[in-house]
């Protein structure tokens, strides 16, 4: 069946620090793929998403580029501010959209 | 506008009491979720529902949990004899749609979570 699997955290960065935050998936058939993010305290909420390959989505600086030959979808950012520490959730949306599959989540620190 | 509405957004039962957890999805949302975060862990998908219908009841854990949606809007899962191990964040979302809906463009909408209800079973 379709599956996430992202890197394990935490994930410790200064400020300032780049950082990728590594995505893989295995699914049938064109995926959506999307990466929510949870802040402290807080709901989950959609960062970014790419429906087909080669899209990047981008948002608050974070980009990630969907990338069909290598089942990839992983989370850049050039640059790392305090305030992105977060659990950070890739996933995937297959065709027909009826059911999102989610990985285990990397938790992200920033230090100042 | 509103969010996703989840209530109670804690709760606090004893082993082998049934509880209800309730969902007020976004106004229009067609379509909703249920999911349980284990302390750590990802998301795990139970149920969804497009519309009043559930295609999907895969992931529902065990007989014990059950969910129902009236009206195109408000959802409660029902968890009977409640066990430790419910122990949990059960999260809802809504989206504009799912499969089955004709509204092709909306396809692969993201998905609106609420904050959550945080399940403990002493």
């Amino acid at each position: 069946g379709d599956s996430v699997t992202q890197m394990e955290g935490p994930v410790t960065l200064s400020e300032e620090a780049f950082l990728t935050i590594n995505c893989t998936y295995t699914a049938t058939g064109y995926p959506s793929l999307f990466w929510y993010v949870q802040y402290p305290g807080e709901g989950l909420q959609l960062l970014l998403k790419a429906t087909k390959a080669d899209d990047k989505g981008s948002n608050k600086g974070f980009e990630a580029t969907y990338r069909k030959e290598t089942t990839s979808f992983h989370l850049e950012k050039g640059s790392v501010q305090v305030s992105d520490s977060a659990v950070y959730f890739c996933a995937l949306q297959n065709t027909g959209g009826f059911k999102t599959i989610f990985g285990a989540g990397t938790r992200l620190f920033v230090k100042a | 506008g509103a969010g996703v509405s989840q209530s109670p957004s804690n709760k606090v039962t004893e082993k082998g009491k049934d509880v209800e957890l309730r969902c007020d999805p976004i106004s229009g949302h067609t379509a909703l979720y249920w999911y349980r975060q284990r302390l750590g862990q990802g998301l795990e998908f139970l149920i969804y529902f497009q519309g009043n219908s559930a295609p999907d009841k895969s992931g529902l854990p065990s007989d014990r949990f059950s969910a129902e949606r009236t009206g195109e809007s408000v959802s409660t899962l029902t968890i009977q004899r409640t066990q430790q191990e419910d122990s949990a964040v059960y999260l809802c979302a809504s989206s504009l749609s799912a499969w089955g809906s004709r509204d092709f463009s909306s396809y692969n909408s993201p998905l609106h979570f609420g904050n959550g209800t945080r399940l403990t079973v002493t």
